[in-house]
């Protein structure tokens, strides 16, 4: 079965540093990967996926992740930290290949920025 | 992008009372739709898989008759809490995807429903 982990449950950087949110996923076949933003009572906002193609994927607002097979890993990083960039973030795996396919939550990473 | 509409976006309601949530997607049609449910700093757990024109599936552990699920149409699903419990209280968001898109687009969500069982 898929299952995506997320290491660590809070991140914080000073603002202007390099973002890194960690993701691995478990998936017997190809994943379709995603990272989500949720800012406070508010649903989410895509914030990049890889389905197939180019390993490395840019998303909005400055942010790209990498699919690493090898290392099953599919991490988040942003070169720079914004204050605007706190919020909670989540990995997310599709499970089979249609519109139908469920989608599943890693536990989330809480990122903080430090002035 | 797709925009999904979820309403309300607040409920406070009395116990053993029933509360609907509505998700509807504004400018795409979906057989499918997803109702999650979130705990404070948690991540979302999926409840039910809704599908047009039949019944939902729903995760293991979820009470099909504590929470009913109707999808009546290509864009509107309903999620609705049965005799309430203050134990029910939580953060419910529904997604949905553009079937006319290719397969595996991401999930659009709804912008939650905070409710509150008192």
């Amino acid at each position: 079965a898929q299952s995506v982990t997320q290491l660590g449950s809070h991140v914080s950087v000073s603002e202007g540093a390099l973002v890194l949110l960690r993701c691995n996923y478990s998936s017997s076949v190809p994943p379709y990967l995603f990272w989500y933003v949720q800012y406070p009572n508010q649903g989410l906002q895509l914030l990049l996926k890889y389905t197939t193609g180019a390993t490395l994927v840019k998303g909005i607002n400055g942010f790209e992740a990498e699919f690493k097979k090898s290392e099953t890993s599919f991490h988040l990083t942003k070169p720079s930290a914004h204050m605007s960039d706190a919020a909670e973030y989540f990995c997310a795996v599709s499970i089979g290949p249609s519109s139908a396919s469920k989608i599943i939550f890693g536990s989330g990473t809480r990122l903080s920025i430090r002035p | 992008g797709a925009v999904v509409s979820q309403h309300p976006s607040r409920v406070i309601c009395k116990s053993g009372t029933s509360v609907k949530i509505e998700c509807r997607s504004l400018d795409f049609q979906a057989t499918t739709m997803f109702w999650y449910r979130q705990f404070p700093k948690q991540s979302l757990m999926l409840m039910a898989t809704s599908n047009e024109g039949s019944k939902a599936t729903y995760e293991q552990g979820v009470e099909k008759d504590k929470f009913l699920i109707n999808h009546a149409s290509l864009t509107l699903s309903t999620l609705t809490v049965t005799s309430a419990h203050p134990e029910d209280s939580s953060f419910y968001i529904c997604s949905a995807r553009d079937q006319g898109q290719q397969m595996n687009t991401e999930a659009f969500f709804g912008q939650g429903t905070r409710l509150t069982v008192v």
